[in-house]
């Protein structure tokens, strides 16, 4: 199985809203990630779990909130976002910086 | 520094060869990998090939990396017109957690 099951595939939400992303794999990594993605460009990393504690974020607003509540799950919570946050969202898993396996996506509209 | 480039766009008839080409920086990557990604989905990773090795052939695909001149391209045999996406190459990069990505290849097979 190396597959990255994520939820849910389309969300359309109001910029006062608060909404989540989840992700889920069952591989046994300990390395877990979060991208974002615009439309005809490279997947840009935001968020990067390793052994369910962060390790790296890159920047990233704080309308944008990452949680690890175990090894298999990966959450992105979404709050009072703009426009120009919509996107493909996207979560990946590796074992360690190894080969990484990367889910079908959240496709994020922000009205 | 770390770099990925890529050609934007690349056409071939059905039945032919598509070779798709990516150059890389970063000296230190582990893995290199190609993913494909169709429109509306997440990425698929179609295949890697530890920095080490120099060649690696999986059915149709055939990759061939040049550490030397950080050279990385995809030989795909009999291209069918389910093979119309966007490639991207990636590199890891060794003692973290990033992956980098090229600008990615639209690959366009006419019938």
């Amino acid at each position: 199985d190396t597959e990255v099951t994520q939820t849910p595939k389309h969300l359309v939400m109001g910029m006062t809203n608060k909404k989540s992303l989840k992700c889920e794999q069952h591989m046994g990594h300990r390395a877990m990630y979060w991208y974002k993605q615009k439309a005809k460009k490279p997947p840009e990393l935001m968020f990067v779990y390793s052994y369910e504690k962060l390790s790296i974020n890159e920047s990233v607003p704080s309308r944008f909130s990452p949680e690890c509540p175990n090894s298999s799950l990966l959450n992105l919570h979404l709050h009072a976002l703009q426009p120009e946050d919509s996107a493909l969202y996207l979560c990946a898993s590796s074992q360690d910086g190894g080969v990484a396996f990367f889910g079908q996506g959240t496709r994020l509209t922000v009205v | 520094g770390e770099d990925v480039e890529q050609s934007l766009f690349l056409s071939v008839r059905e039945g032919d060869s598509s070779v798709i080409n990516c150059t890389y920086t970063d000296s230190s990557s582990t893995y290199l990998y190609w993913y494909k990604q169709e429109p509306g989905a997440g990425l698929q990773l179609l295949t890697y090939i530890f920095s080490n090795m120099d060649m690696k052939q999986d059915q149709r695909l055939t990759v061939l990396l040049n550490k030397k001149d950080k050279h990385l391209s995809l030989r795909i045999a009999d291209t069918q017109t389910g093979d119309s996406a966007i490639y991207f190459c990636a590199e890891s990069i060794e003692g973290t957690y990033k992956y980098i990505f090229g600008t990615g290849t639209r690959l366009k097979v006419l019938a």
